[in-house]
């Protein structure tokens, strides 16, 4: 059975930084891309970041690029997603998404059950 | 504002046929594939369409898209109660290099 598995969700300041966690089971990690989408407390889905199977390739959203860093352990079965200069604007549930291909498109059919990240002073 | 514009509520009643539009251009829905998603209240979101017309496994019949040039809808046709959800369609967009989505539209099943 696929699990994603997220952690790391906290409330932070503005301007703090932030890791979250992804960990997977049940399929062979390193064989698909992984997303990252966030939700914003009753507002829709956006999608975030992108990392293909071997972390040769990477994809942000314009609201997130040059402070958020997708990247991945293969050996550990983790996804991760460091944001630097968090901002009131990044507060939701994040979720991690497993991709059905290994350079990822938008097929993203696992979730997790997301962790909520709040930047609030 | 989202790229790709839907109309944020529709309803219908059990037996029913909806459709749901989704709006985009030539850099998104026109020149590459869309994507439904589905999320029932309190989950995480589900893959409901892959590449145009796709359906995962479990995915019944009843949900399906057609697709015209910077357009696209998702049709559901004998609607159910269990059908309301908040509906979100997708696409890679060639001119931001990566996936946005609509604003979603809820579904009510009255």
């Amino acid at each position: 059975e696929v699990q994603l598995e997220e952690s790391g969700g906290v409330v932070v300041q503005p301007g703090g930084s932030l890791r979250l966690s992804c960990a997977a089971s049940g399929f062979t990690f390193d064989d698909y891309a992984m997303h990252w989408v966030r939700q914003a407390p009753g507002k829709g889905l956006e999608w975030v970041s992108l990392i293909s199977w071997d972390g040769s390739s990477t994809y942000y959203a314009d609201s997130v690029k040059g402070r958020f860093t997708i990247s991945r352990d293969n050996s550990k079965n983790s996804l991760y997603l460091q944001m630097n200069s968090l901002r009131a604007e990044d507060t939701a549930l994040y979720y991690c998404g497993k991709d059905k291909l290994r350079m990822g498109e938008l097929s993203i059919d696992y979730w997790g059950q997301g962790t909520l990240v709040t930047v609030s002073s | 504002q989202s790229v790709l514009t839907q109309p944020p509520s529709a309803s219908g009643t059990p037996g029913q046929r909806v459709t749901i539009s989704c709006s985009g251009s030539s850099s998104n829905i026109g020149s590459n594939f869309i994507y439904w998603y589905q999320q029932l209240p309190g989950t995480a979101p589900k893959l409901l369409i892959y590449r145009n017309n796709q359906r995962p496994s479990g995915v019944p019949d009843r949900f399906s898209v057609s697709k015209s040039g910077t357009s696209a809808s998702l049709g559901i046709s004998a609607l159910r109660s269990d059908d309301e959800a908040d509906y979100y369609c997708a696409a890679w967009d060639d001119s931001l290099s990566g996936p946005v989505f609509g604003g979603g539209t809820k579904l009510t099943v009255l």
